[in-house]
């Protein structure tokens, strides 16, 4: 069973769109959630932290939900920028020797 | 802003060689990491380190790897005898005990090709 698990895409969307991103995760000891960016052939970048109450940042909205292990990314007024994959992270402990375990990611492209 | 630094950006090496991956982490952070991805494939943990050794390793993580802080600033991989398989990016981290160790900040990688 895969322990974080996202829908590859890609999503083709036009400009000014919203699009939303889910997760899933098995491991349900699971204390910490992030979204990361990668643009092709570069490093992931933390685009957020996801909280148990859901947060926003700008254009960007994070929402979890510890009983189904269910994660999801919107982002609204979708910009050309946004083109990336995006990666779903979980660590298993609040502590900075877990691991980070990543999905595989899901692709975005906005387009003109 | 600071940044996690990575040397060198693309390194070949023949199968059996040794090479070492060069990291600068974020100059406050306590905990170090090294992931890779191979090409296509999802982010993959190595390594954490913290206080001078090895908190935890993954399986991927073998005889074959080592990690060092030969100084102050530098945290290097060492791979002893590369094999094709080997082929991936390795990206280095770091991040910061004191917001509760959680998030990793990346460099930007060594492209590893082994031939």
């Amino acid at each position: 069973r895969k322990e974080v698990e996202q829908d590859p895409g890609p999503f083709n969307v036009p400009e000014g769109a919203t699009v939303a991103f889910n997760c899933t995760y098995s491991n349900s000891a699971s204390q910490s959630f992030f979204w990361y960016r990668q643009d092709c052939r570069k490093e992931p970048k933390l685009l957020m932290s996801v909280y148990s109450s859901g947060n926003e940042d700008g254009r960007f909205t994070a929402q979890l939900n510890r009983a189904s292990q269910y994660i999801s990314l919107l982002i609204r007024d979708s910009k050309l920028s946004d083109s990336a994959t995006y990666l779903c992270v979980v660590r298993v402990a609040d502590s900075g020797n877990t691991p980070l375990v990543f999905g595989k990611g899901t692709r975005l492209s906005v387009i003109a | 802003e600071p940044e996690v630094t990575q040397t060198p950006s693309h390194q070949v090496t023949q199968m059996g060689q040794e090479v070492i991956l060069r990291c600068v982490p974020i100059s406050n952070h306590l905990y170090f990491y090294w992931y890779r991805q191979i090409l296509g494939q999802k982010v993959e943990f190595l390594v954490s380190f913290y206080n001078n050794e090895i908190s935890e390793k993954s399986e991927i993580f073998d005889d074959q790897f080592s990690v060092e802080r030969p100084d102050g600033s530098n945290f290097t991989l060492k791979i002893r005898s590369t094999k094709l398989e080997d082929s991936a990016m390795y990206f280095c981290a770091s991040s910061d005990a004191g917001q509760g160790g959680t998030e990793a900040f990346f460099g930007q990688g060594t492209r590893l090709t082994v031939v």
